[in-house]
């Protein structure tokens, strides 16, 4: 098993310019999640989706959209990429919400000038 | 509101030496305590979790963590440190809730340094 993937590992974007991060996961997980790792910041939560075709907002949504058209994948959208976006983006999955553990992928480092 | 605190930033160790990495937690009703450890430029690795049970719950890399409820604390320990354990190392709670799809809640992350 793979695990969690993302792709791009790494992308450098111009201000206004829009992209996509794909997250997949090969575990048939139910509950998926887009996080920022922010320096002296922890994880925060962007969005997740709780199953196939739904999706919710979570801690720091603005500027961001995301979709869930098929089970084991999560995009993770930038319409129109901001500085204060320069960030790495993790994406994990999970069986469960509360007592399940919840794995992680390798990230995506986002810079945009 | 849930929250969590890792009051270092930084934890430096000499090899063979115990480390103990520290977390406090604030979160209504029973708490769900996670550590995680990323290495340079790749993702988080879980290492262990509390849910319920015995208060003493041991992990991957001979990691192990107390949980106590009355000092709401869920540190991290390991008995002799390896150069290897050197990385950042996140502690997380999630509440009793289905609020936003039992998000986690992180710390700000601790560094460990373990010397030769």
């Amino acid at each position: 098993n793979a695990g969690v993937t993302q792709t791009p590992k790494f992308r450098v974007l111009k201000t206004g310019q829009s992209m996509t991060l794909l997250c997949a996961q090969d575990m048939n997980h139910e509950y998926m999640y887009w996080y920022r790792q922010d320096p002296g910041m922890g994880l925060r939560l962007i969005h997740y989706s709780v199953g196939e075709g739904t999706t919710a907002k979570g801690e720091v949504p603005d500027g961001y959209n995301v979709s869930r058209l098929k089970k084991q994948n999560f995009l993770l959208g930038l319409e129109s990429a901001a500085p204060s976006q320069t960030s790495v983006y993790f994406c994990a999955s999970s069986w469960g919400i509360i007592q399940e553990t919840q794995y992680f992928g390798p990230g995506t480092r986002l810079l945009v000038l | 509101a849930q929250s969590v605190a890792q009051p270092e930033d930084q934890v430096n160790v000499a090899e063979g030496n115990p480390l103990t990495v520290k977390c406090t937690y604030s979160v209504s009703g029973n708490p769900y305590l996670f550590w995680y450890v990323q290495y340079p430029n790749r993702g988080l690795q879980f290492l262990l979790k509390y849910i319920t049970g015995d208060n003493l719950v041991k992990g991957s890399y001979g990691f192990e963590a107390e949980f106590n409820k009355s000092q709401t604390s869920f540190h991290l320990k390991k008995p002799s440190a390896l150069v290897s354990d050197s990385a950042l190392y996140f502690c997380a709670v999630r509440g009793a809730s289905y609020n936003q799809g039992g998000k986690l809640i992180f710390g700000q992350g601790t560094e460990l340094s373990v010397k030769p």
